[in-house]
């Protein structure tokens, strides 16, 4: 099965701006991946950020955004708070057969 | 309210079983693809296994391929996840999750002698 990779750590600064990215052993991600993206704080369940490459949740702040980006799906948070300091994970889908979480990023803001 | 609860879940011995039923509520559990997804101990999320809405086709993680089985009940909007010759390596909290949408709040499993 494919493996999936994360950044393990990212720092960004309040306000600023941050990408993360999540890709593929089998090649460039595409859309037939829908890439997903999920937030877990310390001692939570994940919550779902991001589905189909760049659809929110209702619940979704406006300062995130999906895209997909030189071969890799992205995550990109613009004007980070102190409360998005957390683990974040990505999933691909792979044609039907499996799914599979990247190792994710714990991103800190600081 | 959307929701989904994890029952089940203990401490049991190396090669033993054990089975975790996830009820779900406010949504239309009959019309989705269904996971489970765990987390070892400090470590990430690894997806286990899911189904699809009539429970006609399953997938596996090569890690518990032919040790668990994913099942669910329309009529009770339940999953469940059953697991046979449990491991060490297994022991890890274990959520369901409607992907798109919402997670569990999970189960811890611990296999320990």
């Amino acid at each position: 099965q494919a493996v999936v990779t994360q950044e393990p750590s990212l720092t960004v600064s309040p306000g600023g701006t941050v990408t993360l990215t999540c890709g593929s052993s089998t090649g460039a991600v595409t859309s037939g991946h829908y890439p997903y993206w999920f937030q877990q704080k310390p001692g939570q369940a994940p919550t779902t950020l991001m589905y189909d490459t760049s659809n929110k949740q209702s619940w979704t702040p406006a300062r995130f955004s999906g895209s997909l980006l030189g071969g890799k799906a992205a995550l990109t948070l613009s004007g980070a708070q102190p409360e998005d300091e957390a683990d974040y994970y990505c999933l691909l889908s792979y044609s039907g057969a499996y799914v599979a979480f990247g190792g994710g990023t714990k991103l800190t803001v600081l | 309210e959307v929701q989904l609860v994890e029952s089940g879940g203990g401490s049991v011995q190396p090669g033993g079983s054990l089975r975790l039923s996830c009820a779900a509520s406010g949504f239309s559990f009959t019309d989705y693809w269904m996971h489970w997804v765990r987390q070892a101990p400090g470590k990430g999320l690894v997806w286990v296994s899911r189904i699809s809405p009539d429970g006609s086709s399953t997938t596996y993680a090569d890690s518990v391929k032919g040790r668990f089985t994913i099942s669910r009940d329309n009529a009770k909007n339940t999953l469940y996840l059953q697991m046979h010759s449990l491991r060490a390596e297994d022991t890890a909290v274990y959520y369901c999750a409607k992907i798109s949408l919402v997670w569990g709040q999970g189960a811890l499993v611990t296999v320990s002698s």
